[in-house]
C-alpha cells in the first residue's frame, strides 16, 4: 500500500503562473515531510523540508503543512520553464530507525 | 558541498546474470541508500545502511544484495537479472534520517 499519495499526476501551467502540488500521508506516524525535484536524466534534488504546521517559504517555493490532516502542499510562484520536472513528496515517522517513503510524483510542465 | 558518483551510468545485462552497481559519496554522511525507480512508481527503497558494515532491508530487497564496504561506498548487486527488466537505480546519502542527496543514477536494461 502506498503510504504517500500525490496529486495531480501531471500538471501544466503557463510561464509566470502558479503551480500547486499536493501530498497526503495515510500513516499518522508520518510527521516529517520533504519535497524533491527531479529533472529528466538526473537524480532528485531536495527543494525543502517542513516539519511544523503552517507555511515555509524559500524563494518562489512555499510549502504548507497541516499535521492534523497529514497534508502538505507545494506552491511555485512565477513558474519558469526550468521548473518543468518530476516533483516527489517524501515523508517519514519521527522515531529513529525509520526512513523516508516517497510518493509516485507529479509531473509539472511549464509552458512558455 | 559534496558529490555522489554512481558507476556505471548504463548497464546492459543478460537474463540470469549477476550485476553490480557502485556508489561513492564524499559528504562524509553516515547513511546511504539504494532506490529503484520505475516509470509511474516513484522511488522504492531496496537497501539502506546507517554505518559501515550495516545493512537494513527496504521495501524491495528481494532479488538484491548490498554491501557497505566503507563509509564512503555502497554497492548493490542484482542477484539474477530478469529478462526485459528496465529501471533506474539511484544511490543517495544523508546525515542520519535527514535530507537525502542523490547521485545521477545507473540505467539498467536486461536483454
Amino acid at each position: 500500500q502506498q503510504k504517500v499519495q500525490q496529486s495531480p499526476e501531471s500538471l501544466s501551467v503557463p510561464e509566470g503562473g502558479m503551480a500547486s502540488l499536493n501530498c497526503t500521508s495515510s500513516d499518522r506516524n508520518f510527521q516529517y515531510f520533504w519535497w524533491y525535484r527531479q529533472h529528466s536524466g538526473e537524480g532528485p534534488k531536495a527543494l525543502m523540508s517542513i516539519f511544523s504546521d503552517g507555511d515555509k517559504k524559500e524563494g518562489r517555493f512555499t510549502a504548507h503543512l497541516n499535521k492534523a490532516s497529514l497534508h502538505v502542499s507545494l506552491h511555485i510562484r512565477d513558474s519558469q520553464p526550468s521548473d518543468s520536472a518530476l516533483y516527489f513528496c517524501a515523508a517519514r515517522a519521527g522515531n529513529s530507525g525509520t526512513y523516508q517513503r516517497f510518493g509516485t510524483g507529479t509531473k509539472l510542465q511549464v509552458v512558455p | 558541498g559534496g558529490i555522489i558518483t554512481q558507476t556505471p551510468k548504463f548497464l546492459i545485462g543478460q537474463e540470469g546474470q549477476k550485476l553490480t552497481l557502485k556508489c561513492q559519496q564524499n559528504f562524509n554522511h553516515d547513511t546511504m541508500y539504494w532506490y529503484r525507480q520505475d516509470s509511474g512508481k516513484g522511488l522504492r527503497l531496496i537497501y539502506y545502511s546507517i554505518t559501515e558494515n550495516d545493512l537494513q532491508k527496504g521495501d524491495l530487497s528481494e532479488g538484491y544484495d548490498a554491501s557497505r564496504e566503507k563509509k564512503s561506498s555502497f554497492s548493490l548487486t542484482v542477484t539474477s537479472a530478469q529478462k526485459n527488466e528496465m529501471a533506474v537505480f539511484l544511490c543517495a546519502s544523508s546525515d542520519n534520517q535527514d535530507t537525502q542527496y542523490f547521485g545521477p543514477g545507473t540505467r539498467l536494461l536486461v536483454l
